[in-house]
């Protein structure tokens, strides 16, 4: 499976932008970008996917470089209700067994001051 | 539309006890998971299913078993409890195929064994 790399954790200043980054140089042409985020005390939510172009959707916008050995979350306002760890996945498409199950790696901690 | 439900929320279990995690979806989803997560850590997956009658092993599944009688319903058996299983265990499900690979999760059983 495709590793990803992220930071440990990031710090933001509620209502400005922040960009949540994420590494995965050995992505393969048919893996697909996901990220879930995971509150305090809470299951994993989630956020967006995308494979090559970039994605908005209410949560949030998915950015993926043009050679897609990396990708950025963008969160355009953040507010504290944001605070969470949020994990970058790869995963193949779902042809049924195990290509839909996610790999979880220790995500990155996003904090939020008021 | 209740989406996952586990049960307990919390538990606390001696060293050799045995005891069974629920979990149920109310969502028809065909795929269901088990993860564990430990402090400080992503989610491991433990044990899941593509269906009625059909389980799989995942990342860590020793020391626990599973089954899938139903469409609806995952349990999660621990047959002999050790303090190495101390953790948080959660449960998830999603719909077959293709690129959308969202999963649904529940909001966590916490296990300490002692």
């Amino acid at each position: 499976d495709a590793k990803t790399t992220q930071p440990n954790s990031m710090e933001s200043n509620e209502e400005e932008p922040v960009h949540l980054p994420c590494n995965h140089s050995t992505i393969s042409g048919t893996d697909y970008i996901h990220w879930y985020r995971q509150l305090p005390s809470q299951g994993p939510e989630y956020v967006i996917h995308g494979l090559t172009s970039n994605v908005n959707n209410r949560m949030a916008s998915l950015a993926i470089a043009e050679d897609r050995k990396s990708s950025t979350l963008i969160l355009h306002r953040a507010t504290l209700r944001d605070a969470a760890v949020y994990y970058c996945i790869l995963r193949d498409v779902d042809y049924g067994g195990s290509q839909g199950n996610l790999i979880f790696g220790k995500g990155t901690k996003l904090s939020v001051k008021p | 539309n209740a989406g996952v439900t586990q049960t307990p929320k919390f538990r606390i279990l001696k060293i050799g006890q045995s005891m069974t995690l629920q979990c149920t979806q109310d969502m028809n989803h065909n795929y269901m998971y088990w993860y564990r997560q430990d402090p400080g850590m992503g989610l491991k997956l433990i044990y899941y299913s593509v269906g009625a009658g059909i389980t799989d092993k995942g990342e860590v599944p020793n020391g626990y078993n599973v089954s899938r009688s139903t469409t609806e319903d995952f349990p999660l058996r621990l047959e002999l409890a050790a303090p190495s299983q101390t953790s948080v265990y959660f449960c998830a499900s999603r719909q077959t195929g293709g690129e959308y690979n969202e999963q649904f999760f529940g909001p966590g059983t916490r296990l300490t064994v002692l």
